[in-house]
């Protein structure tokens, strides 16, 4: 199975930018996805393809990467975005999900 | 707007059985391959099983294989997760979930029900 490793945490201030990594075991290509989840409530996704925003999500989340190196970056942070976001790989099966990111507010 | 509903979570006792039910709307079911992703309390997410547009094919984790059974009825838009011999460690969050494709990438998880509690106790 393909692992992703992300950092636990991260603690940003609000109006700054919050670069979360995610590496894979081997290569995806693009076939990485990243979702979000606030306390409580269901994932939802946020960028699929490595970098394409999905349907009504701001443009201030993004994302890059390909092979086993992914970034997705929030900029400006905003109070409304703490959650967990995990990246999630569709290259091989089983599909797997990074452990998550837990994003704070300094 | 497409809609996912889940229902038939609960307490169960170890051994025992449970179906879960997944109401779709908004969209035509048959057209896409649904999934269920389970997530443990305080843990992260874990693809369980996934079933083809048309029931033909379907794929477990190695975990749940010969215990659970996914399905559908695309007449009534209706996903199921018939788990079996139930373990402690499948107590968790089950999330009934829809693909997309936009012609390129295939998203597997593309969007989610809020989730139905299953929790294997005595």
């Amino acid at each position: 199975d393909i692992v992703l490793t992300q950092s636990p945490a991260l603690a940003v201030s609000l109006g700054q930018r919050a670069t979360i990594s995610c590496r894979a075991s081997e290569s995806v290509r693009s076939s990485m996805h990243w979702y979000q989840q606030k306390s409580g409530q269901q994932p939802k996704l946020l960028i699929y393809g490595a970098s394409n925003l999905a349907s009504g999500v701001p443009a201030r989340f993004s994302g890059s990467g390909s092979g086993t190196d992914f970034t997705f970056t929030i900029d400006p942070v905003e109070a409304d975005d703490i959650a967990t976001y995990y990246c999630q790989q569709s290259r091989n099966d089983p599909f797997t999900f990074g452990s998550g990111t837990k994003l704070e507010i300094k | 707007e497409v809609q996912l509903v889940e229902s038939g979570g609960g307490l169960v006792q170890p051994g025992r059985s449970l179906k879960l039910s997944c109401a779709a709307s908004g969209f035509t079911f048959s057209n896409y391959y649904m999934a269920w992703v389970r997530q443990a309390p305080t843990k992260g997410l874990e693809w369980v099983a996934s079933i083809t547009n048309s029931g033909g094919s379907t794929y477990y984790r190695d975990s749940v294989k010969g215990r659970f059974t996914i399905s559908r009825d695309n007449a009534k838009s209706t996903l199921y997760l018939q788990m079996d011999s139930l373990r402690s460690e499948d107590t968790a969050t089950y999330y009934c979930t829809r693909d997309d494709y936009d012609g390129y990438y295939h998203v597997p998880f593309a969007y989610w029900g809020q989730g139905t509690l299953v929790t294997v106790s005595s």
